[in-house]
């Protein structure tokens, strides 16, 4: 069972820029949501993706958008780049949609400078 | 909105000694769920409490669900050095899972 694979591993960002991050599911989930954690803190909920829409979505502006493919694999796309946009982004994977458990995957370190 | 509050933030403890971490919503919760986040790791699923009154143990681990199922604990007999990180609770909101803040702790030799 291959789990959840994230890419790239670390970032480094001008302010104003785009990003764009990658997220592999675990097999036999079909079920996708991205976080965002800063330092010290928790997990934050950003969006949910099931059957290639977006479920839910968390206190993040329009410039944080997402996509699902049929393979289930995702994207995060972050527009405009902040300072405060500097943080660890999650994806993670369940079989099912809503709020169930999280497989995570190691994340992508965004630095914005 | 909902919120999910953790105390203590940190935990200093010798190894063998007992750790509890408590886990507050400022609403009802149809689950809770608890994860442990290694220093550099990424956050890992430990396990999903359902019922009001509900207790689940992992080896040396205990998990309670309130009767109010607005609160929630977390307690481990006799800390192990690989016990090190940080422990978060999650409640959903929506489709969202709402993280606290965590608790972290550190287990001295």
């Amino acid at each position: 069972e291959t789990g959840v694979t994230q890419s790239p591993t670390h970032l480094i960002k001008t302010r104003g820029q785009q990003v764009t991050l990658r997220c592999s599911s675990q097999s036999g989930h079909n079920t996708v949501s991205w976080y965002q954690q800063a330092l010290g803190q928790g997990p934050q909920f950003i969006f949910q993706y099931y059957r290639e829409e977006e479920n839910g979505r968390g206190n993040f502006p329009p410039r944080f958008s997402g996509l699902q493919f049929p393979n289930y694999s995702s994207e995060l796309n972050v527009n405009a780049l902040e300072l405060d946009d500097s943080a660890l982004y999650l994806c993670a994977s369940s079989p099912r949609d809503g709020p169930y458990e999280q497989y995570f995957g190691p994340g992508t370190r965004l630095t914005v400078t | 909105g909902q919120q999910v509050m953790q105390i203590p933030q940190y935990q200093h403890v010798q190894e063998g000694e007992d750790f509890t971490t408590y886990c507050n919503s400022s609403t009802t919760l149809s689950n809770i769920q608890w994860y442990k986040q290694r220093p550099g790791g990424h956050p890992v699923f430990l396990i999903q409490l359902v019922k009001s009154g509900e207790v689940k143990k992992q080896k040396r681990l205990t998990f309670q669900f309130g009767e109010a199922k607005k609160n929630s604990s977390l307690h481990i007999t006799a800390t192990q050095t690989t016990d090190v990180g940080t422990y978060f609770c999650a409640g959903p909101t929506g489709y969202a899972l709402n993280f606290g803040k965590g608790t972290s702790l550190l287990v001295t030799p």
